[in-house]
């Protein structure tokens, strides 16, 4: 079936380093990409929402780029702060149904 | 967005017995999914539930190790059956809002089986 390969599994970063996220997936016909951040005992939060169209998106604090080329998508959290310690999943979906990523588990040191 | 409300938030069982996991969403929501994780890991899609028909199972999952209802656009019911320490884990329901392609998430409903 479709996968999705995400790197690293594992993250630590000084408070105000930058964190990066990246998965590379593997179904040609994926058109919808999110990212998910799941905090310790919580359920996921909708990060963000990208179309296939878009390259480039901006949030609060972090950017996400997709390379349709790579099939490459990567969360770049810019200066971190404790608060972004959490788990975070990418997906992406063809169809109605997810692909999820293994996670990544970010600790942002103080 | 679609709210989605799970019952219970956690529970505690004895092997061999069965639990049920309700979710309830704040509007009509054509297809319900639930999810399991286990700790440390990733989400796994167990089955898609969409109403007035039986749900779909997803590889290493069956409807009778985990029938699930969907009676109406608002509410499915997940049930595991015959439950073992290895279906210790935390189940999540998620649906999407109307023609969107992002998945809303439940609380999850931690399992513990003794």
């Amino acid at each position: 079936g479709e996968q999705v390969e995400q790197r690293p599994p594992h993250l630590s970063v000084r408070e105000g380093d930058s964190a990066v996220i990246t998965c590379t997936y593997t179904d040609p016909n994926s058109y919808y990409f999110f990212w998910y951040k799941q905090e310790p005992g919580a359920s996921l939060q909708l990060l963000m929402k990208v179309f296939s169209s878009t390259e480039i998106n901006e949030g609060q604090g972090f950017t996400v780029l997709l390379n349709k080329k790579d099939k490459r998508l990567s969360l770049n959290l810019t200066a971190a702060h404790p608060g972004d310690s959490a788990a975070y999943f990418c997906a992406n979906t063809g169809n109605y149904k997810y692909v999820f990523g293994a996670g990544t588990r970010l600790k942002v040191i103080a | 967005s679609v709210l989605l409300y799970q019952k219970p938030n956690r529970d505690i069982c004895q092997s061999g017995t069965s639990l049920k996991i309700q979710c309830v969403a704040d509007s009509q929501v054509v297809s319900m999914f639930w999810y399991q994780q286990f700790q440390e890991q990733s989400l796994m899609l167990m089955a898609t539930a969409n109403e007035g028909s039986e749900a779909t199972y997803e590889s290493g999952f069956t409807k009778d190790k985990f029938p699930i209802s969907r009676p109406n656009l608002t509410f499915s019911t997940l049930t595991v059956n015959n439950a073992r320490p290895g279906d210790s884990s935390i189940y999540f329901c998620s649906s999407r809002e109307g023609g969107g392609a992002e998945q809303f998430f439940g609380p999850g409903t931690r399992l513990t089986v003794l």
